[in-house]
């Protein structure tokens, strides 16, 4: 089955750059999606990457996939306390989505 | 449109009583998921219908819970009887033919059983 890995806690200040990373163990993952949970909220679609692409850029947000060592990343640039969240990596298999442990993002003003 | 609709938002109930979940997914969009999310274990794929036929429900926990699809605007998702580890948020998510548009979830129903 798949198994995806991100790590737990991210703290950065306002203003600075996040990276949030996760590894994959299912290759056959055609889209890859980023999702956003705020407290007490559900689940909010960020951005996504497909398969044969290397980057995506969108507005601050840029997506890098390494398809050979099954590793994903989300970077905010310029990050807001408003961006303070749960980031959640989500490979899709199958038709269904995937969900790493998610990475809460914290942005200390 | 209004999204994924998910009620009740709250439900509060006592161990072994019977308790459903509801669920309308956007219209046009032809696949649902019933996901669960808890502390310990993340958010759990739990079944999912495409076109109304249930096609994956590996992750439905026993026999207590149950999901339907009687039409492709309406899914229940229910539990009988209920237990204190049945306690989590239940999201339901819907997605049409278009991946790139991504899955959509709804607001979730934060479930607590006594």
């Amino acid at each position: 089955g798949e198994d995806v890995e991100q790590s737990l806690f991210l703290s950065v200040r306002e203003g600075d750059s996040s990276v949030i990373n996760c590894t994959y163990t299912d290759s056959s993952s055609t889209y890859l999606y980023w999702y956003k949970q705020e407290p007490g909220a559900g689940l909010q679609l960020l951005t996504y990457i497909f398969s044969n692409m290397d980057m995506k850029q969108d507005q601050r947000l840029t997506v890098l996939l390494n398809k050979k060592d099954k590793h994903l990343s989300l970077r905010i640039a310029d990050t807001q306390t408003g961006d303070s969240a749960i980031y959640f990596c989500a490979p899709q298999r199958g038709g269904k989505l995937i969900f790493g442990q998610g990475t809460t993002l914290q942005v200390k003003p | 449109d209004a999204g994924v609709i998910q009620s009740p938002r709250h439900e509060v109930t006592e161990m072994g009583q019977e308790v459903t979940l509801r669920c309308k997914p956007i219209s046009g969009h032809n696949s649902l998921f019933w996901y669960r999310q808890t502390m310990m274990r993340g958010l759990e794929l739990l079944i999912y219908f495409n076109n109304n036929v249930p096609i994956d429900d590996s992750g439905m926990p026993e026999d207590r819970f149950s999901a339907k699809m009687p039409n492709a605007s309406f899914s229940t998702l229910k539990i009988q009887p209920s237990e204190p580890r049945d306690s989590a948020v239940y999201f339901c998510a819907s997605i049409g033919q278009g991946f790139h548009y991504g899955y959509t979830f709804g607001s979730g129903t934060r479930l607590t059983v006594v």
